[in-house]
């Protein structure tokens, strides 16, 4: 069974239209975060929740926002995206900060910007 | 955070084994290796980890250098399903899952 799972697995958005990407989870862990994977690249952190501690990364763009309205629930919103935007999105879950704590990673959402 | 190094790619024939080398000099002592892959289109899965002994699991084992300034990921029989970025991460309580550029692995039949 699907412990996180990410609607829709692909969107198609219009460039400069808001969209929001969701994320839900069935394991009730305290963390979950947003990671945004370019072509050919590897996963980069965009911000991430310790229960309700948003934590943004540094280069994360202002364009990039985020809710997290109860544990199981994460909302990913692109305020306009850029034709750069495009990439798949993923979300993670952690049970906590713990060295030896696992990541559970959704399928993802792939977006593309026309 | 302390920084991996991994090659881009390499190939292995289908039914023999894989060893995917990592090389972080710069562990720090409390750093856990993490081992997770990425198959096609796919979000990235949890392989193995370990801090100085060597670990065995169902999908893998992984051997660390006594130095932990490496370590190995083995895979002991690969199978096309193997196909997949191999991601070496270090992880110390308290911080994030940081990638790196990983190894692509090509099984071939």
């Amino acid at each position: 069974d699907a412990m996180v799972i990410q609607n829709p697995r692909y969107q198609v958005t219009q460039f400069g239209k808001p969209v929001t990407l969701s994320c839900s989870q069935t394991l009730n862990h305290n963390v979950m975060y947003w990671y945004q994977q370019k072509s050919s690249q590897a996963p980069k952190l965009l911000f991430h929740y310790y229960d309700k501690d948003f934590n943004n990364e540094a280069d994360t763009p202002d364009n990039f926002q985020s809710r997290r309205p109860n544990t199981s629930f994460c909302f990913l919103d692109i305020r306009s995206p850029g034709l750069g935007d495009a990439a798949m999105y993923l979300c993670a879950t952690s049970r906590s900060w713990g060295a030896v704590t696992e990541a559970f990673f959704g399928q993802g959402t792939r977006l593309t910007v026309v | 955070d302390a920084k991996t190094t991994q090659p881009n790619s390499m190939e292995s024939n289908e039914e023999e084994p894989v060893h995917l080398p990592c090389n972080h000099s710069t562990i720090s002592g409390t750093d856990y290796i993490h081992w997770y892959r990425q198959l096609p289109s796919q979000g990235p899965e949890y392989v193995i980890h370990g801090l100085t002994s060597n670990v065995n699991n169902r999908m893998a084992s992984l051997a660390i250098a006594e130095d932990r300034k490496s370590s190995t990921l083995i895979l002991h029989r690969a199978t096309l399903r193997d196909a997949a970025v191999y991601y070496c991460i270090l992880k110390a309580a308290g911080n994030k899952l940081t990638f790196g550029g990983g190894t692509r692995v090509l099984v071939k039949p």
